[in-house]
């Protein structure tokens, strides 16, 4: 079965450059969201959308921006680049948004961003 | 925020049974997930509950209850390989965002 997938899986960045993640979600699923994970820490939630329009926003720095494309795929800008800023990023998707009953969120395998 | 609290770490024997705990805020709450997560790796879906009670699937059962704002994960037959870190999510109001615990560490020792 198709699942989640995110590319690059592996990037490295200078401070102050900019990088884009790619999402790509499952078919059918018009829910998108992104989480953004630190060494040993959980997975924080930064911004979601729904049928291209963003459905919800969490701690996104204002240095990151996403969007959600006609065929559904989304993708993650993130600018001046820190060091901070080095950890996994997972994109999920869903069938549908307003966390209905058994809405199981199924994630991609994760970017994981090194900023040096 | 919402509070959702679990055990850093736990240790537990091959073939012995395991149940961790998450406890969260209840106001607003939606349901419940329960990830594996392997160092390095995405999360991957055990269970969810949105109403009381026990929910089985296979080694893995996970239980809720709404009014406690209490949780756990029962994992029996152990074996090596679940050792990994298991997450516990709540889902609050509408729009389906995950808020995530810390996550427990499960060390399976022979």
């Amino acid at each position: 079965a198709a699942g989640v997938i995110q590319s690059p899986r592996h990037l490295i960045k200078e401070k102050r450059e900019t990088a884009t993640l790619k999402c790509y979600p499952i078919p059918r699923h018009d829910t998108v969201y992104w989480y953004q994970q630190g060494p040993g820490q959980d997975p924080q939630f930064l911004i979601s959308f729904y049928e291209k329009m963003q459905s919800d926003k969490g701690s996104i720095p204002d240095r990151f921006s996403a969007q959600q494309f006609s065929d559904y795929h989304s993708e993650l800008n993130m600018s001046s680049l820190e060091l901070g800023d080095s950890a996994l990023y997972f994109c999920a998707s869903s069938p549908q948004d307003r966390g209905e009953l058994g809405t199981e969120a199924f994630f991609g395998q994760g970017t994981r961003l090194t900023v040096v | 925020g919402q509070n959702i609290d679990q055990p850093t770490e736990m240790t537990a024997t091959e073939g012995a049974i395991v149940q961790i705990n998450c406890t969260y805020q209840t106001s607003g709450f939606n349901g419940l997930f329960w990830y594996q997560q392997h160092a390095g790796e995405a999360p991957t879906f055990l269970s969810y509950n949105v109403l009381d009670g026990l929910e089985e699937k296979g080694r893995f059962s996970s239980f809720l209850s709404r009014s406690k704002g209490y949780s756990y994960l029962l994992l029996k037959e152990l074996q090596m390989k679940d050792s990994a870190s298991y997450l516990c999510a709540v889902s609050y109001n509408q729009g389906g965002k995950l808020i995530f615990g810390q996550g427990t560490e499960l060390s399976v020792k022979p």
